[in-house]
């Protein structure tokens, strides 16, 4: 009974390739995020989607485009991958906007460029 | 503009306490998380301030000064587990109520 599951766990790939992570939370959360965590373990805040709708849009490439198709799910396309995105990718879900609500994570997906 | 510092690394002793300070300034503010981070694992919750105070929960207590813009997070009787990066992280509400993460604090612990 995983509560935010995301696939794959690693992701080994060549420059200029387009690959996708999935993410699913099966807590009834209304609100999602795609992080990316660097090699300095820093944890940056790329997306956010409340009941399939962006609300937090950071300054990430467009080459990254999130989709929602409902609101357990939040998926991350990346096209044409370059060797400074590689990282761990973090999904995240909580309960709604507003105080309290912590975040839960999923397990993360290594991504590897090569 | 937005900042969050935290020391990035601390050695403490099995047993022993150990203080994490996290100091912040983010154009709005409307409460402070901090998480646990073990190697190779997602963070995990630990604390939630948003009033000025301390929040106890077993061996972990979370501090909060929102006048400072100053909180801390105090670990008693440490375990070897208890080695792992902990994050203090800001919800901005003036920003799209964006969950803003510091760099984290490495922690070791030694027997």
């Amino acid at each position: 009974d995983t509560a935010v599951s995301q696939t794959p766990k690693y992701l080994v790939t060549q420059m200029g390739n387009d690959k996708s992570i999935k993410c699913e939370q099966n807590l009834g959360h209304d609100t999602m995020y795609w992080y990316k965590q660097d090699s300095k373990k820093f944890l940056k805040i790329m997306f956010s989607y409340n009941n399939k709708e962006l609300i937090i849009n950071e300054t990430v490439p467009n080459r990254f485009s999130p989709k929602s198709p409902d609101k357990a799910h939040l998926n991350l396309h990346i096209n044409s991958l370059e060797l400074g995105d590689s990282a761990v990718y973090f999904c995240a879900s909580r309960k709604q906007p507003g105080p309290g609500h912590e975040q839960y994570f999923g397990p993360g997906t290594r991504l590897t460029v090569t | 503009g937005q900042n969050i510092d935290q020391p990035t690394e601390m050695t403490a002793t099995e047993g022993a306490i150990v203080q994490i300070n996290c100091t912040y300034q983010t154009s709005g503010f409307n409460g402070l998380f901090w998480y646990q981070q073990h190697a190779g694992e997602a963070p995990t919750f630990l604390s939630y301030n948003v009033l000025d105070g301390l929040e106890e929960k077993g061996r972990f207590s979370s501090f909060l000064s929102r006048s400072k813009g100053y909180s801390y997070l105090l670990l008693k009787e440490l375990q070897m587990k208890d080695s792992a990066s902990y994050l203090c992280a800001v919800r901005d509400q003036d920003r799209d109520d964006k969950i803003i993460f510091g760099k984290g604090t490495r922690l070791h612990i030694l027997p």
